[in-house]
């Protein structure tokens, strides 16, 4: 049972180059979400996807962008990194009713900006 | 988040029972919830609690629910060297934002 696949999983970047990290789950969900984990922060909601077509700004957005390609991919884009932006970013799925608020994580990709 | 706040560090001998407290903000979370992260993983659902409960209890797990004091706490009883990770809480939609507000997690360290 795969899950929520999230690659890659480390990914070092210099100032000012761009990347997107790619999020996959199957479990038929029509919520994801898109979350950073700073030490000494737990996790900030970036964007979140309610379901596939809509997307909407979390409580960190400013950086990134997001894509909810279809039911099952959800990908988040860093045009231009920072260091800042140096975190370990978390992609989740829920389903719905009741199951909503239930998430579902990928393992995390690790980026570091320089 | 900032809303949601939780102790850093906690640590135990195994076999003790462990107690990890957390305060919310937003009176009207439906549900309040406990997520395990182990090493190097995602986040892992663990337990959760209707707002309407006080308490609930699963196999060594219970979790404790003040609503007057937005106050959450999980107990571990027989804590075991497995149980190390870092335990998060969470609170639920809010300000029709529809996704989970997380505290800043507990370390839990269970020493044999």
């Amino acid at each position: 049972n795969a899950g929520v696949t999230q690659t890659p999983k480390f990914q070092v970047l210099k100032t000012g180059q761009s990347m997107t990290l790619q999020c996959a789950q199957d479990m038929n969900h029509n919520s994801m979400y898109w979350y950073r984990q700073d030490p000494g922060m737990g996790l900030r909601l970036i964007y979140y996807s309610a379901s596939e077509g809509t997307t909407d700004k979390g409580e960190v957005p400013n950086g990134y962008n997001v894509s909810r390609l279809n039911k099952r991919e959800f990908s988040l884009r860093l045009e231009s990194a920072a260091p800042s932006q140096t975190s370990v970013y978390f992609c989740a799925s829920s389903g719905t009713g009741q199951d909503l608020e239930k998430l579902f994580f990928g393992s995390g990709t690790q980026l570091s900006v320089l | 988040g900032e809303d949601v706040e939780q102790s850093l560090f906690l640590s135990v001998r195994e076999g003790d029972s462990s107690v990890i407290n957390c305060t919310y903000t937003d009176s009207s979370s439906t549900y309040l919830y406990w997520y395990k992260q182990e090493p190097g993983a995602g986040l892992q659902l663990l337990t959760y609690i209707f707002s309407n409960m006080d308490m609930k209890q699963d196999q060594r797990l219970t979790v404790l629910l003040n609503k007057k004091d937005k106050h959450l706490s999980l107990r571990i009883a027989d804590t075991q060297t497995g149980d190390s990770a870092i335990y998060f809480c969470a609170e639920s939609i809010r300000g029709g934002r529809r996704a989970l507000t997380f505290g800043s997690g507990t370390r839990l360290q269970v020493q044999p």
